[in-house]
């Protein structure tokens, strides 16, 4: 079935350092994947998506390309802010399966200044 | 913007009593969710409708029910809360398709007494 795995936390890192949290799927046909981000005390909101192979999704400084070869869909920041400090949600859909969205189960970012 | 509100920010009862969460979308959206957040699970589907009166099992059902009368509005029922029901519930909303991009409420912190 559908899956998708996500690197444990805590991730603990200084202002300005590069972030990368990966993220891993396993999909029967073709899924859309997504990043959602938990601010504390806040419900989900959608950091950003690709719908289709070698698609790169951006948003607020945050990138992850859709990567068929490797299924991953690894969530990058060049330089993280004490406000990105937060939980990161790696998810996957399969419009043909007729799921829901399948998420991962959580990465906490701390940044420190 | 898409709203989804949740009837409370955090919730005391009792075990045995009976509890309603309440979820409104202002966005005309035909699919609706309820998950359940706890450390080191993730979230985990609980329930979903895709129209009106309908409504499908996801993978965590046992202990809950689920009421929609209207579009915009998705209740969850604990018919008689435990204490291992204790845990913050998320709500969300979609347009396209239960695999479409889904837009999050704040959560309710529902503590089991």
């Amino acid at each position: 079935g559908n899956s998708v795995t996500q690197m444990e936390g805590p991730v603990t890192l200084s202002e300005e350092a590069f972030l990368t949290i990966n993220c891993t799927y396993t999909a029967t046909g073709y899924p859309s994947l997504f990043w959602y981000v938990q601010y504390p005390g806040e419900g989900l909101q959608l950091l950003l998506k690709a719908t289709k192979a070698d698609d790169k999704g951006s948003n607020k400084g945050f990138e992850a390309t859709y990567r068929k070869e490797t299924t991953s869909f690894h969530l990058e920041k060049g330089s993280v802010q004490v406000s990105d400090s937060a939980v990161y949600f790696c998810a996957l859909s399969d419009d043909q399966a007729g799921t829901a969205l399948i998420f991962g189960k959580g990465t906490t970012l701390s940044v420190s200044s | 913007d898409v709203k989804v509100t949740q009837s409370s920010r955090y919730l005391v009862k009792r075990t045995g009593e009976k509890v309603f969460l309440e979820c409104v979308q202002d966005m005309d959206h035909e699919n609706m969710f309820w998950y359940r957040q706890d450390p080191g699970l993730g979230l985990r589907l609980i329930y979903f409708s895709y129209d009106v009166k309908m409504k499908e099992k996801g993978d965590i059902p046992e202990g809950y029910s689920v009421s929609r009368e209207k579009k915009e509005r998705f209740s969850l029922i604990l018919e008689s809360a435990s204490t291992n029901q204790t845990s913050m519930y998320l709500c969300a909303s979609s347009l396209f398709g239960v695999a479409d991009t889904q837009y999050f409420g704040p959560g309710t912190r529902l503590t089991v007494l």
